[in-house]
């Protein structure tokens, strides 16, 4: 069965350092999505992506964030200089199609765990 | 406020025990999603729904669109059912299918 995956599963760095979350979502997926989950509280939408752009993104998707997709197959993250509020786990997800009445499931990866020290 | 609320935050039950998970939400959905999560935090899609009732195995959910609420039922509950359950609202007519998530419930059936 097809499925979204992430790498690394754990990440760890210091604070002000650049990282980029990586994600390959599901091959026939048209959107592509990240969240982020803080230890403790409830999962929060970062930004959405579909056809090379971003469409909408949260007030939490400020300027240190950055998404691409740089290949066919690969969709990242980038947090330019993280701070320790960006601890947290990053979801990445994926569905067929799009916004209005379709009611495609969205699917999600295993999550990387992003520490800032 | 919150725009997706879940009820009870922690729930405890017995092995076999009919378990009930409400959410309830604000917004003007296109479907509600209910999602499960393991203590790794993988997260696993349950139900999507926008009307009516669907049911996989032991699980049913429900969701009624004029009351803007919706139920996760867990028929004979197991231990292995512990885990976290999350409701998720997509909104409507929004660009995207980005979803709204409430708080979560915890869940722990005890054998």
């Amino acid at each position: 069965e097809p499925e979204v995956t992430q790498t690394p599963s754990h990440q760890v760095t210091q604070m002000g350092q650049e990282v980029i979350l990586r994600c390959v979502p599901i091959s026939n997926h048209l959107y592509f999505y990240w969240y982020r989950q803080i230890l403790g509280q409830k999962v929060e939408f970062l930004v959405s992506f579909y056809n090379n752009e971003i469409s909408e993104k949260s007030e939490i998707f400020d300027d240190q964030f950055s998404v691409e997709r740089p290949d066919g197959s690969n969709f990242t993250l980038k947090i330019r200089s993280t701070k320790l509020e960006d601890s947290a786990m990053y979801f990445c997800a994926s569905n067929a199609v799009g916004g209005g009445l379709s009611y495609n499931e969205q699917f999600f990866g295993p999550g990387t765990r992003l520490t800032v020290l | 406020k919150n725009e997706v609320e879940q009820s009870p935050q922690n729930l405890t039950a017995q092995e076999g025990e009919f378990i009930t998970i409400n959410c309830s939400y604000s917004v003007g959905i296109s479907a509600l999603h209910w999602l499960q999560q393991h203590p790794g935090g993988g997260i696993v899609s349950l139900f999507m729904l926008s009307s009516g009732k669907k049911k996989h195995g032991r699980l049913i959910a429900t969701i009624n669109i004029q009351e803007k609420h919706s139920s996760l039922h867990i028929t004979a509950s197991h231990p292995r059912d512990s885990a976290v359950y999350i409701c998720a609202a997509r909104n409507y007519g929004g660009a995207t299918n980005k979803l709204i998530f409430g708080t979560g419930t915890l869940l722990a059936v005890q054998p």
